[in-house]
């Protein structure tokens, strides 16, 4: 299985300033039909998970402009430009480039 | 807009079969392209994909759980299904349903899946005597 590991653990946030989040994969998620099928998801407390950004960097519907996502390969980056009390809670990568589809641990935001 | 909700009981005796259903409303199950998924998170841990079925009725397991999981559809009433047997502590648990963004491909006769687009609001199932 391909194992996401993402770093920190914890990320606490001065409201207005930026974040941002790494994850790492034990394999390249390239696929062979060239696409790298890496995605982000938010967990706000109490909440499902909803998924940001897709194959990379697309954003989904409705998710704000101050999320980003960047890499390639087996390095990815979330990058938050300003955060919002609204942002507090847990972030996970995902892949699903390789069977089975795995997660990353997590990364907490959270508001100095 | 697409929704999801889940349904089936919250406690389950050690060793039984846990049964859930995900009904969807807002689109077909049936439609072309798109897959549907259960995912689980323990209590204050992280996320596991449990598996998926195509509309088609192919069904696809995380190998770690494939010896007791079974997904199916059910196309008249619009909704799918997850039975989990031999049930342990372990597997107490907020179980999500989603659905999956991907193709089939005609070649090799395979899902490949992309993403979950949308999720249910999950439901706690507790593994307890």
């Amino acid at each position: 299985d391909i194992v996401m590991t993402q770093t920190p653990l914890s990320s606490p946030v001065t409201l207005g300033q930026p974040a941002s989040i790494s994850c790492r994969s034990s394999q390249s998620l390239v696929h062979s039909d060239g696409n790298t099928y890496l995605s982000w998801l938010q967990q706000r407390p109490g909440q499902p998970p909803r998924l940001l950004i897709y194959k990379i960097s697309n954003r989904f519907s409705g998710v704000p402009d101050r999320f980003s996502g960047s890499g390639a390969g087996t390095d990815f980056t979330l990058k938050i430009s300003r955060v919002e009390a609204e942002d507090v809670g847990v972030y996970y990568c995902m892949q699903a480039t390789q069977f089975p589809i795995t997660f990353g641990g997590g990364t907490k935001v959270e508001i100095k | 807009q697409l929704q999801l909700q889940e349904s089936g009981s919250g406690l389950v005796k050690p060793s039984q079969t846990l049964s859930l259903t995900c009904a969807v409303s807002g689109g077909s199950i049936s439609s072309g392209g798109y897959s549907w998924s259960w995912i689980r998170q323990p209590p204050g841990k992280g996320l596991e994909w449990i598996g998926y079925i195509y509309h088609s009725g192919s069904t696809y397991y995380n190998p770690s759980l494939k010896s007791r999981v079974t997904i199916s559809v059910d196309r008249s009433k619009n909704q799918f299904s997850l039975k989990l047997s031999s049930v342990t502590a372990a597997d107490t648990a907020v179980y999500y349903c989603a659905r999956v963004i991907g193709y089939y491909d005609i070649l090799t006769g395979y899902y490949q899946s992309g993403y979950f687009d949308y999720w249910g609001q999950g439901t706690l199932v507790t593994v307890s005597s």
